[in-house]
């Protein structure tokens, strides 16, 4: 199993719904949540952080951890065309140092 | 300008012949990490750095080296680079060696291998 787990996609949407993207992680060390985008060709952006069980919200974006069920998501609400991206979900670790390790990510689909 | 900064941005080599990327940040981060991403597999990570000359492995160390002598530059080696090292490589960096390690990555480098 892998440490990180996310759904390959692609997820399509129409424009102006929500996409919920999910992810699950193995590691019962692991700290600091995280979910990049990824335009093809580009390097990884951040979009949200999240440390504790609950929502984080930033505009479109909320995050959302459950620690016991060791699940992270991302939900994008009025979706647009531009949010057609590949989503990396990234777990931290403290092993003696800190480790990140991504998911392989979900490609997301807006259609206009 | 606020970034992490890779050199080259593309390569071709062939089996065995030495090479280093440069990564390079303007932004006083304490910590950096080499990546590398392959189609399927995500981003993985090679090697990390808490601090100068506070270096350890990430997940796919083997056949890679590291140095931080100084805390901007992050330089990646590959000592005898062979095919299965072809791959896209990103280098990051974020402000503390901590939780809160939110990374910026730089823009990446195309190594082909042959």
């Amino acid at each position: 199993q892998k440490e990180v787990e996310q759904n390959s996609g692609p997820l399509s949407v129409p424009e102006g719904a929500i996409a919920s993207l999910n992810c699950t992680y193995s590691d019962r060390v692991s700290q600091s949540f995280f979910w990049y985008r990824q335009y093809s060709g580009k390097s990884p952006e951040l979009i949200m952080s999240i440390y504790s069980n609950g929502d984080k919200e930033d505009g479109r974006f909320t995050a959302q951890l459950n620690k016991a069920s060791q699940y992270v998501s991302l939900l994008i609400r009025d979706s647009q065309p531009s949010d057609s991206a590949t989503y990396l979900c990234a777990v931290l670790a403290y092993t003696g140092g800190f480790k990140t390790i991504f998911g392989a990510g979900t490609r997301l689909f807006v259609k206009a | 300008e606020a970034q992490v900064t890779q050199n080259p941005r593309y390569l071709i080599t062939v089996t065995g012949k030495k090479l280093t990327v440069t990564c390079s940040q303007n932004m006083n981060h304490e910590y950096m990490s080499w990546y590398r991403q392959d189609p399927g597999l995500g981003l993985r990570q090679i090697y990390y750095s808490m601090n100068v000359e506070v270096t350890d492995k990430g997940d796919v160390p083997e056949g890679y080296k590291v140095s931080r002598k100084e805390k901007r530059n992050f330089p990646l080696i590959l000592e005898s680079p062979s095919p299965n090292q072809t791959s896209l490589y990103f280098c990051a960096s974020s402000l503390l060696a901590g939780a809160s390690a939110e990374q910026y990555f730089g823009p990446g480098t195309r190594l082909t291998v042959t």
